[in-house]
């Protein structure tokens, strides 16, 4: 069975540009999770996504965002990036995020580069 | 104070030494918490789950303090390849700690 699968593996981008990073889930997961992790710093919750509908949202400007498509897949956004911005992106799904006990399991991570 | 928080370390070990890192919780509403284990450049990978008061796998043991809102794991007999950045976390908001490195060296 598939894991979670991202891509791309890698994507570099000029400041001021947008960067669009997809994350497929486990086969049946409906919970879809989206982290940034910059150099040396812990996991940054960015989104949550289940069923199709934005359910939560970590302390990030509003030029990240995403959605969720009818297949579960879902994509990350981020507009008018920064430097800043350059970091492991990672996507994590679980089987249905409302039960808060379903284990989460992760993608490889898109690396986005930002010059 | 922040939701998750771990010592970061490293914690620097032989192989063989026993070594445990502790994780402690703000939200008192979480239910189970998880730890996961990330090598360098990788993606987090689940190691264990704890939903009750612990869990035992091999040669790891993960415990829950729910009085003193805090997890433990204890890693036994270490190994060259346990070294990697473990994360401790709730299951209510998948938040993570920023994780504990270990070294494990012959």
């Amino acid at each position: 069975e598939a894991g979670v699968t991202q891509s791309p593996t890698h994507l570099i981008k000029t400041r001021g540009q947008q960067a669009t990073l997809r994350c497929s889930p486990i086969s049946g997961h409906t919970s879809v999770y989206w982290y940034q992790q910059a150099l040396g710093l812990g996991l940054q919750f960015l989104l949550w996504y289940d069923e199709g509908e934005e359910r939560n949202r970590g302390n990030f400007p509003p030029r990240f965002s995403g959605r969720q498509f009818p297949n579960y897949s879902s994509e990350l956004n981020v507009n008018a990036l920064e430097l800043e911005d350059s970091a492991l992106y990672l996507c994590a799904s679980s089987l249905d995020g409302a039960q808060w006990v379903t284990e989460a399991f992760f993608g490889q991570g898109t690396r986005l580069t930002v010059v | 104070r922040k939701e998750v928080e771990q010592d970061p370390g490293p914690f620097n070990v032989p192989e063989g030494a026993t070594v445990a890192f502790n994780c402690t919780y703000s939200n008192s509403a979480s239910q189970s918490f998880f730890w996961y284990r990330q090598d360098c450049r990788k993606e987090p990978k689940l190691l264990m789950s704890v939903y009750s008061s612990g869990n035992e796998d091999g040669r790891f043991t993960a415990q829950l303090n729910r009085a003193s809102q805090y997890i433990s794991l204890l890693i036994r007999d270490s190994k060259l390849s346990d070294s990697a950045t473990y994360l401790c976390g709730g299951y209510s908001t998948l938040t993570f700690g920023k994780g504990t490195m270990l070294l494990v060296s012959p």
